[in-house]
């Protein structure tokens, strides 16, 4: 049962545009959100979170929107680098985050082409 | 250091043998989780410790694997009679109590290959 679900297993984007990468969950009791970027034979680096309370929050190229009516959150990159290129995953946590575990999704393979 | 530590960073190992992976959280962190990821696959959580106790360990997939923490600091996690399935990196990260932006914070990931 795949509660956390990143549908694309890949995106290119063009260098300068827009990255969107997508995330659902089926989970109601999910209240905070999280994408993590991977580089190949590393660990998973935080990016931006999100607390159920809002619908958006912004940091930087990242910004990251949550629709809980549709239990549905993307991540923006603008403009989109070349070091971008990365494997992001979504992660949810219930309301008692960091005393329960997070659900990750499959991940997506973002390639930035220059 | 002020990161999540793992050791080893790769592993070998033949079938049948028994493996421990050791984890060193960041300072002062509470929580400590075990993920792992193999080929081509997304993060699968393993067990999740507060202090030293494990609320949740649902995520073990078999008998064959058990974690322990001790002082609420190392966590080691062990693979008795190791399969080519467990072939993964596995992934050890650690938080804080929840504050506003807060996350997890993962390690670099101990490679298992069983051959």
């Amino acid at each position: 049962d795949q509660q956390v679900k990143q549908n694309s297993p890949s995106l290119s984007v063009q260098e300068g545009r827009i990255s969107i990468l997508n995330c659902d969950y089926t989970n109601s009791m999910f209240d905070y959100f999280l994408w993590y970027k991977k580089y190949p034979a590393e660990g998973p680096t935080f990016l931006i979170s999100i607390s159920s309370i809002k619908d958006k929050n912004e940091d930087g190229r990242f910004t990251v929107f949550l629709n809980k009516s549709a239990k549905h959150l993307s991540l923006h990159i603008v403009p989109s680098q070349p070091g971008d290129s990365a494997v992001y995953f979504c992660a949810a946590s219930g309301r008692n985050f960091g005393n329960e575990k997070l659900t990750f999704g499959t991940g997506t393979r973002l390639t930035i082409i220059p | 250091g002020a990161g999540v530590s793992q050791s080893p960073s790769n592993k070998v190992t033949e079938k049948g043998k028994d493996v421990e992976l050791r984890c060193d959280p960041i300072s002062g962190h509470t929580a400590l989780y075990w993920y792992r990821q193999s080929l081509g696959q997304g993060l699968e959580f393993l067990i999740y410790f507060q202090g030293n106790s494990a609320p949740d360990k649902s995520g073990l997939p078999s008998d064959r694997f058990s974690a322990e923490r001790t002082g609420g600091s190392v966590s080691t996690l062990t693979i008795q009679r190791t399969q080519q399935e467990d072939s993964a990196v596995y992934l050890c990260a650690s938080s804080s109590n929840r504050v506003s932006g807060n996350t997890i914070y993962f390690g670099e990931g101990s490679w298992l290959t069983v051959v």
